[in-house]
């Protein structure tokens, strides 16, 4: 079956480190994946976009890496801080005739001072 | 400044009555779209148009309905015929859309929570 996978538990860390969230996908074929923030009671906001064939993609503190091998988006924020607490929703575009965005359910990330 | 604007943030309906949320861009785009997002569950797409007088079901169509008579609004009614309506509804905008998904990033509204009585 199809599958978008995101922690389901939140992740707690310390202000200053790295944070890593996890997307995995099963049986399907990824134009591009997507990368959102979602703060309580607000609509998500877009952060970033890697494509089937990029490997790694960066905007500031952000990265993104894609492994189409593994079936896997690592997200990661450096040099954390408690305004990065928040809700992270990946969305992948399934590619071919059936285009359609697919969204995890999100991982709820705390940034601890 | 541009956006996507989303009214009522919060709004109250009785079973059987029939309401309508309203969404409305000025960036230009497209392509809009309507996302339900319910606890536990990712965004589920309800309908989009990805031009003027044209729009299509999404996954989860029933007991909903829209129109798109011009490029800057896209309301959604939701009618007495949906089941359980009570969600956080979120309006979306993209430059372009390509079927049921854009062709790059999504502008999102800050949402409307319905809750039925």
């Amino acid at each position: 079956s199809q599958k978008i996978e995101q922690n389901s538990e939140a992740l707690n860390i310390q202000e200053g480190k790295t944070a890593t969230l996890t997307c995995n996908y099963t049986n399907y074929s990824p134009a591009y994946l997507q990368w959102y923030r979602q703060d309580p009671g607000r609509g998500p906001v877009f952060l970033l976009l890697i494509r089937e064939n990029e490997k790694e993609k960066r905007k500031e503190r952000l990265k993104v890496t894609f492994d189409t091998t593994l079936k896997q988006s690592l997200f990661h924020i450096t040099a954390s801080q408690p305004a990065d607490s928040a809700t992270y929703l990946c969305a992948l575009l399934n590619a071919g005739n059936n285009r359609k965005l697919i969204w995890g359910l999100g991982t709820s990330l705390a940034v601890n001072p | 400044d541009g956006g996507i604007t989303q009214s009522p943030k919060y709004l109250f309906r009785k079973e059987g009555q029939n309401v309508t949320l309203s969404c409305e861009q000025n960036l230009n785009h497209d392509a809009m779209y309507w996302y339900r997002q319910d606890p536990g569950q990712g965004l589920r797409l309800i309908y989009y148009s990805q031009i003027v007088n044209d729009f299509q079901k999404g996954d989860i169509a029933e007991g909903y309905s829209v129109s798109r008579e011009k490029k800057e609004s896209f309301p959604l009614t939701v009618t007495s015929a949906q089941k359980n309506p009570t969600a956080f509804y979120l309006c979306a905008s993209s430059k372009h859309g390509q079927g049921a998904a854009s062709d790059g990033e999504l502008f999102f509204g800050e949402g409307s929570r319905l809750t039925v009585l």
